[in-house]
């Protein structure tokens, strides 16, 4: 149980373009997901908070505007790489947490190439 | 602000070492410790976690203590195997269940047979 899936697994696009990445919580509800990203050899580093109904909670130094965040129901949320360049290029990866327990399940991430 | 330090890899044994991986941590209050394990084409995976000082973690062999006087977490296996190979990040969240986590750059573990 507590699956975390993302689509695509893998994306290429031209500079410019907009990606969206999505996140789902195949087996249980989830009231709060995260969005991180890793850069190669660095730690992951949180870039949203996302709760179903309402508007996410970035953190400082993410643009809200390029990373557009949408948390429509309990089961999916998504990210939106708008207008991507090459230094968005990354890899990004969702968490979700299981109402109750708070413990974050982890999607496999995707890897996001901006050419 | 937050930080977790852990030892850079990779770290290479040999099957049925002792295995010791560092996590040091910076963090205000009193934050939850976690580790994850990512194996190879998979998402993170919770290891263990211990949420208050003197709290020992254990699961698959793995053993880390919080210790908050010298603000550590150390991973230990007494018998590493084969199958124990993967990337293990020391994580803390500091605030309530609802937060992010903090994560170090993870720890690349390669186990020879």
């Amino acid at each position: 149980g507590a699956v975390v899936s993302q689509h695509p697994s893998r994306v290429i696009c031209k500079s410019g373009t907009s990606v969206k990445i999505e996140c789902r919580s195949l087996d249980f509800q989830a009231t709060t997901m995260f969005w991180y990203r890793q850069f190669p050899k660095k730690s992951l580093m949180l870039m949203a908070t996302s709760n179903e109904g309402s508007k996410a909670t970035y953190e400082q130094g993410v643009e809200k505007d390029k990373f557009l965040i949408n948390h429509a129901s309990l089961t999916l949320s998504t990210l939106t790489v708008t207008s991507a360049h090459p230094e968005d290029s990354s890899f990004y990866i969702c968490s979700a947490t299981l109402a109750g327990t708070y413990e974050q399940y982890f999607g496999p991430g995707t890897r996001l190439t901006v050419t | 602000g937050n930080s977790v330090t852990q030892m850079e890899g990779p770290v290479t044994l040999s099957e049925e070492a002792f295995l010791t991986i560092n996590c040091t941590y910076t963090a205000t209050g009193y934050p939850s410790l976690f580790w994850y394990v990512q194996y190879p084409g998979e998402g993170l995976q919770l290891l263990l976690k211990a949420t208050k000082a003197d709290d020992k973690g254990s699961n698959k062999g793995f053993e880390a203590t919080y210790r908050k006087e010298t603000t550590s977490f150390h991973l230990e296996k007494g018998s590493v195997q084969v199958s124990d190979s993967a990337v293990y990040f020391c994580a803390l969240r500091s605030g309530g269940g609802a937060d992010g986590l903090t994560f170090g750059k993870g720890t690349h573990l390669i186990i020879q047979p």
